[in-house]
């Protein structure tokens, strides 16, 4: 049971150029989330899942998109990145939106220069 | 108001001591209030969490203290040890919606 994983661990990237950062449980859950954790700001939530094929946007879903073809996959897409959008990207997954805990993956480290 | 502040920015502790990490809140709709340990390179693992009937709660060194009319919870580590280093993240959730986090606690506990 590997719980939440993230792929790749760390990624630099060249201002314009695009990626995609993918998410996988293997807990059966029905909610997935994409964060973005940066220095003094805590976790921000960018977009999140509630099954499979949904999404919504979350806090600071501007410049991202996201996809949920496979209930057990949540990707993460940059299609012109920014500078503004170097910063430690975690996944998350729950059983429900009620559900207590969430279950984090160990993040991607994304620099933008 | 949908946000939680936390205090202190940074904490440094001596080995046994003990460490303390407030967080504060404006939405009485708040009904969950979970505290997240992240170390070093690794995602956050939640530590222990209160609602809001109850005024404490303990898991061995950690302990919740709540008070529902300040608006305010805090975090208590008790003979905090150096494996205790790492971010600590209050959050709060209303039911039927998404957690919100605190900006994070760096604590570091010295041998």
């Amino acid at each position: 049971n590997a719980g939440v994983t993230q792929t790749p661990k760390f990624r630099v990237l060249k201002t314009g150029q695009s990626m995609t950062l993918l998410c996988a449980q293997d807990m059966n859950h029905e909610y997935m989330y994409w964060y973005r954790q940066d220095p003094g700001m805590g976790l921000r939530l960018i977009h999140y899942s509630v099954g499979e094929g949904t999404t919504a946007k979350g806090e600071v879903p501007d410049g991202y998109n996201v996809s949920r073809l496979k209930k057990q996959n949540f990707l993460l897409g940059l299609e012109s990145a920014a500078p503004s959008q170097t910063s430690v990207y975690f996944c998350a997954s729950s059983y429900g939106r009620n559900t207590d805990t969430q279950y984090f993956g160990p993040g991607t480290r994304l620099t933008v220069l | 108001q949908q946000q939680v502040k936390q205090s202190p920015q940074s904490l440094i502790v001596q080995k046994g001591g003990i460490s303390i990490i407030n967080c504060a809140y404006e939405n009485t709709a708040f009904d969950y209030f979970p505290w997240y340990q992240q170390f070093p390179g690794k995602g956050p693992a939640l530590l222990i969490a209160i609602r809001p009937d109850v005024s404490e709660k303990k898991e061995g060194r950690f302990t919740i203290s709540f008070n529902k009319s300040a608006k305010q919870f805090s975090l208590h580590i008790m003979d905090s040890q150096p494996g205790d280093s790492a971010t600590y993240f209050c959050a709060a959730r209303i039911y039927g919606q998404n957690f919100v986090f605190g900006p994070g606690t760096r604590l570091s506990v010295l041998p």
